[in-house]
């Protein structure tokens, strides 16, 4: 089974701008979650979604915002950029049903605002 | 609120010796307990997950115990080998939601030769 995709790698943007990320989860998985990294705040929840609908949210402002289509994959959206939403972001799948939650995480993709 | 505390500093062993990392949590229930592994630039690898109704859990030259009296967990690596470093992340549920998964701040590990 091919594993969680994220695309694109790496992506360098201005302050103000808008930016989508995208997320493949592995096949048959209904939940995608979106987690932000940096070295001073550790790995922070954005949001999760399974079956199109947000079913949990991190305390995130408005400006991040995602969805999830019907095969399941995900994006994730930031408008009007700052320079501390520079970071690795991680999505995560899961088949988001059973009574246990194991993450399996994509590689990232490493945001820089300039 | 709910807190999950990881040894803050780099934990250096040496190579062959027993790595023991701790997690401790407050304000929480969960019914269970993961942990992960993570390298630089990469997402974290699930490696263990024990409930709370189980004391230790074994995998390999891996092994977590559970305590929920304490509100911590211990992770041990046995044998420890250079390519055993990396940062180790503990993780549980949201209280109110099993789907909501809540990281710590890890550990990084580094194993000398």
């Amino acid at each position: 089974k091919a594993g969680v995709t994220q695309t694109p790698r790496y992506l360098i943007k201005t302050r103000g701008q808008q930016v989508t990320l995208s997320c493949s989860p592995i096949s048959g998985h209904r939940s995608v979650s979106w987690y932000q990294q940096t070295p001073g705040q550790g790995l922070q929840f954005l949001f999760e979604y399974f079956s199109e609908t947000q079913r949990n949210k991190g305390n995130f402002p408005g400006r991040f915002s995602g969805r999830q289509f019907s095969n399941s994959r995900s994006e994730m959206n930031v408008s009007t950029l700052e320079l501390g939403d520079s970071a690795l972001y991680l999505c995560a799948s899961s088949p988001g049903d059973g009574n246990v939650n194991i993450q399996y995480f994509g590689a990232g993709t490493r945001l820089s605002v300039l | 609120s709910q807190k999950i505390e990881q040894n803050s500093e780099a934990l250096n062993i040496q190579e062959g010796k027993t790595a023991t990392l701790t997690c401790n949590y407050t304000n929480y229930s969960p019914a269970y307990l993961q942990w992960y592994r993570q390298d630089p630039g990469r997402g974290p690898v699930f490696l263990l997950l024990i409930r709370e109704n189980e004391k230790e859990k074994r995998k390999e030259r891996l092994k977590v115990t559970f305590d929920t009296t304490l509100k911590q967990s211990l992770f041990h690596i046995t044998a420890s080998q250079p390519a055993d470093s990396a940062t180790y992340l503990c993780a549980l549920p949201k209280y109110s939601s099993a789907s909501k998964i809540i990281f710590g701040s890890g550990t990084r590990l580094s194993i000398r030769p």
